[in-house]
């Protein structure tokens, strides 16, 4: 069984700052990626951005960027020049070789952005 | 821009009680997912269909739960005897093809009594 975690269960940073949330996984799996989603207090289930184990370069989407270390099973999402509307619920999910298997969230983070 | 639908957004029922969920995938998709996510808690996977049959299910994916795509548009997870420890935000979810993302619904709130 997949384990993940995310260590900040709740972070408060100011608008217009840079925000990392970390995320380690613990999977066998020689053949993975690992996607990040954003929950809003809506509760909808937001894509942000994919990242495949073997792509070369760390995934880039706007201003949502992958720290990917895949010898320490770490992908930290960078959050580049926060809005306050980043405020939400932040999960990551790996997922085996499959590549149709589901998702297995970590706990998530809280992100509180303030003005 | 194509998205995953789930009717009702929210069912209130009685303990025991049958309850039926609907889910209509993006068009042209070909995985489809149930999770649920327990308030509060982090969303969790409940079972995979693929090629009209259950690919994968979780733990959580008892006796008590079944899924269906009866019309090649509709997905429905039906639960036969509800229970206080059901109540929770179910999820739908639809993929187009492997390592692909997957696209969510945005919910059904399900509350037990």
């Amino acid at each position: 069984a997949q384990k993940i975690t995310q260590t900040q269960p709740g972070m408060f940073v100011q608008e217009k700052e840079a925000v990392t949330l970390d995320c380690t996984y613990d999977t066998s799996d020689q053949s993975y990626g690992l996607f990040w989603y954003k929950q809003p207090s809506s509760g909808e289930m937001i894509f942000l951005i994919y990242q495949g184990s073997y792509d070369e370069q760390n995934a880039t989407e706007g201003r949502y960027s992958l720290n990917f270390q895949k010898a320490r099973k770490s992908a930290n999402l960078v959050i580049s020049a926060s809005q306050l509307g980043d405020s939400a619920m932040y999960f990551c999910a790996p997922f085996g070789g499959g590549g149709a298997d589901g998702l297995t969230f970590g706990k998530g983070t809280h992100l509180i952005i303030q003005p | 821009e194509p998205e995953v639908t789930q009717t009702p957004s929210h069912q209130v029922t009685q303990m025991g009680q049958e309850v039926i969920l609907r889910c209509v995938p993006i068009s042209n998709h070909l995985y489809f997912y149930w999770y649920r996510q327990i308030l509060g808690q982090k969303v969790e996977f409940l079972v995979s269909f693929y090629n009209n049959e259950i690919s994968e299910k979780s733990e959580i994916f008892d006796d008590q739960f079944s899924v269906e795509r009866p019309d090649g548009s509709n997905f429905t997870l039906k639960i036969r005897s509800t229970k206080l420890e059901d109540s929770a935000m179910y999820f739908c979810a639809s993929m187009p093809r492997r390592d692909n993302e997957q696209f969510f619904g945005p919910g059904t709130r399900l509350t037990v009594l």
